[in-house]
C-alpha cells in the first residue's frame, strides 16, 4: 500500500516548456487535490476533483490544467511554464468530504522554472 | 471566506521546554473541521489531528495536546517536553463542511526549531 505517490520528485523547466505531474493513489479515494507550497504562504489549492471525470478550480488555478481520467490518477499540467510557477507541488486525496476526513498527501514535486 | 492565521512565523526552544503554537481561524460556517499537519525537514506532510466544530474537548496524545476554543476561534497546539525530532513546520488548516467538496484552507505555518 503506497498511499499517494507523485512523479517526478524534481524537475527543472525552461520558461515556455510544458510538463505533466502525475499523482496516483491506491486507497480508492474519491477526492483528489493539487496544492502548491511557496515560502511564507502555506499550501494553496490549485485544482481538485470529486470523482473520475470531474475537475474544479481551486484558489490559484491560472496557468494549470488537470485531468482525472481514472479514479486513481490526477494529472496536473503546465502548458507554458513561467518562473512564477517555481514551487513545491503536493497532491492529496481523501475518501469523501475533506471536512470529515483528513487528506493524505504525496511526497511533493519540486519544480524550478528558469 | 475562510481564513487561518498562524501569527508565529518561527519559534526556537531548547529541548525539554514546552511550546505552544497558536492558530486562529475565521469562518461563517457553523459546522467546520480543524486540522494540524506537521512538515518535517524531509518535506512530507504528516496528519496530526482533526477536530470538528461540535467537539470542544481538549485532546492529548502523548506529548501533544490541543486546545480548541470556539469563543476565541482558536485551535492551539502544545508540545510538552519538546524534542529535537519535533523540529518541523506545523500547519493549521480549516475545512468547511458544506458543498460538494470541502477544501482545506491552510495557515502560513509555524517553523519550530528545537535545539539541544
Amino acid at each position: 500500500n503506497a498511499g499517494v505517490t507523485q512523479t517526478p520528485k524534481f524537475r527543472v523547466l525552461k520558461t515556455g516548456q510544458s510538463m505533466t505531474l502525475l499523482c496516483a493513489q491506491d486507497m480508492n479515494h474519491e477526492y483528489m487535490y493539487w496544492y502548491r507550497q511557496d515560502p511564507g504562504m502555506g499550501l494553496r489549492l490549485i485544482h481538485y476533483s470529486v470523482g473520475e471525470g470531474t475537475t474544479a478550480k481551486g484558489e490559484v488555478p491560472d496557468g494549470y490544467n488537470v485531468s482525472r481520467l481514472k479514479k486513481q490518477n490526477f494529472l496536473l499540467g503546465l502548458e507554458s511554464a513561467a518562473p512564477s510557477q517555481t514551487s513545491v507541488y503536493f497532491c492529496a486525496s481523501s475518501p469523501n468530504l475533506a471536512g470529515r476526513y483528513e487528506q493524505y498527501f504525496g511526497p511533493g514535486t519540486r519544480l524550478t522554472v528558469t | 471566506a475562510q481564513k487561518v492565521t498562524q501569527a508565529q512565523t518561527e519559534i526556537s526552544v531548547v529541548e525539554k521546554e514546552d511550546v505552544t503554537l497558536d492558530c486562529v481561524y475565521e469562518t461563517r460556517d457553523t459546522t467546520y473541521y480543524l486540522f494540524w499537519y506537521k512538515q518535517p525537514p524531509s518535506g512530507e506532510l504528516v496528519f496530526l489531528i482533526r477536530r470538528n466544530s461540535f467537539d470542544e474537548q481538549n485532546e492529548i496524545s502523548g506529548r501533544y495536546s490541543w486546545n480548541f476554543q470556539k469563543s476565541t476561534s482558536s485551535f492551539n497546539f502544545t508540545i510538552t517536553a519538546s524534542q529535537v525530532v519535533d523540529s518541523a513546520v506545523y500547519f493549521c488548516a480549516l475545512s468547511e463542511a458544506t458543498g460538494t467538496a470541502s477544501k482545506l484552507t491552510f495557515g502560513t505555518g509555524t517553523r519550530l526549531q528545537v535545539t539541544l
